[in-house]
């Protein structure tokens, strides 16, 4: 069973636009919610992360928002650029835990 | 920045023989993850370790094993390969302080195929 779910499987956006990426969650004791960009063959990389007591949070061009009652939480890519093509992972864990539970990812290709 | 070193990067096995992963934390981290990635999935925690004691367990299979060092780098021992382990294997590493979980900073990862 899917811990955390996430969609689109895979989007397509034009260069300038906005990339958004959904996933949800039901384990409430989840309270750190990062996400890591994944290009092939290599290692995910830790983008930007967020804590429930907290709606929104912004990076540079990265910006996660949180819905703690919804139990859900996006993050939305501004001005996307083909550079940005990559596989986009949400993640949770809890405290507690060290594991980190992943979502099945995104495709992420912008096109110039 | 230093980054996590994995070695090798790539390995090729026959089913039935043994493989060692190695994985160098970056300087100062105390906290070690191993997770394995199928092809097309997410990345499947394995094991952890914080200041060398196994510290959370996931879904690592009795034939595996680990272990941190003194030096705090960590090795993944994986015997009687089977067809299934054909994977990429990551480490990741995060600094002391952080809470447990988070700041997870992964490697490049060692692509294992099992022939």
């Amino acid at each position: 069973q899917q811990q955390v779910k996430q969609s689109p499987q895979s989007l397509i956006v034009q260069k300038g636009g906005i990339s958004i990426i959904n996933c949800a969650y039901e384990n409430t004791a989840f309270d750190y919610f990062p996400w890591y960009q994944q290009f092939p063959g290599k290692g995910p990389a830790l983008l930007i992360a967020i804590r429930p007591d907290v709606s929104e949070k912004k990076e540079g061009r990265f910006t996660i928002s949180f819905n703690k009652s919804a139990k859900q939480f996006s993050l939305h890519i501004m001005d996307s650029q083909p550079g940005d093509s990559a596989t986009y992972f949400c993640a949770a864990t809890q405290g507690g835990s060290e594991k980190l539970v992943f979502g099945k990812g995104t495709k992420l290709t912008v096109n110039p | 920045a230093a980054g996590v070193i994995q070695s090798p990067r790539h390995l090729i096995k026959e089913k039935r023989e043994t493989a060692t992963l190695k994985c160098y934390p970056i300087p100062r981290h105390d906290t070690v993850y191993w997770y394995q990635q199928g092809p097309g999935q997410d990345p499947q925690f394995l094991i952890s370790f914080y200041e060398k004691m196994q510290s959370d367990k996931g879904s690592i299979p009795d034939r595996f094993s680990a272990q941190q060092f003194s030096d705090y780098h960590s090795e993944l021992n994986m015997s009687s390969l089977e067809l299934g382990d054909s994977a990429l294997y990551f480490c990741a590493s995060s600094p002391p302080n952080s809470r447990l979980g988070e700041t997870q900073y992964f490697g490049p990862g060692t692509r294992l195929l099992v022939l």
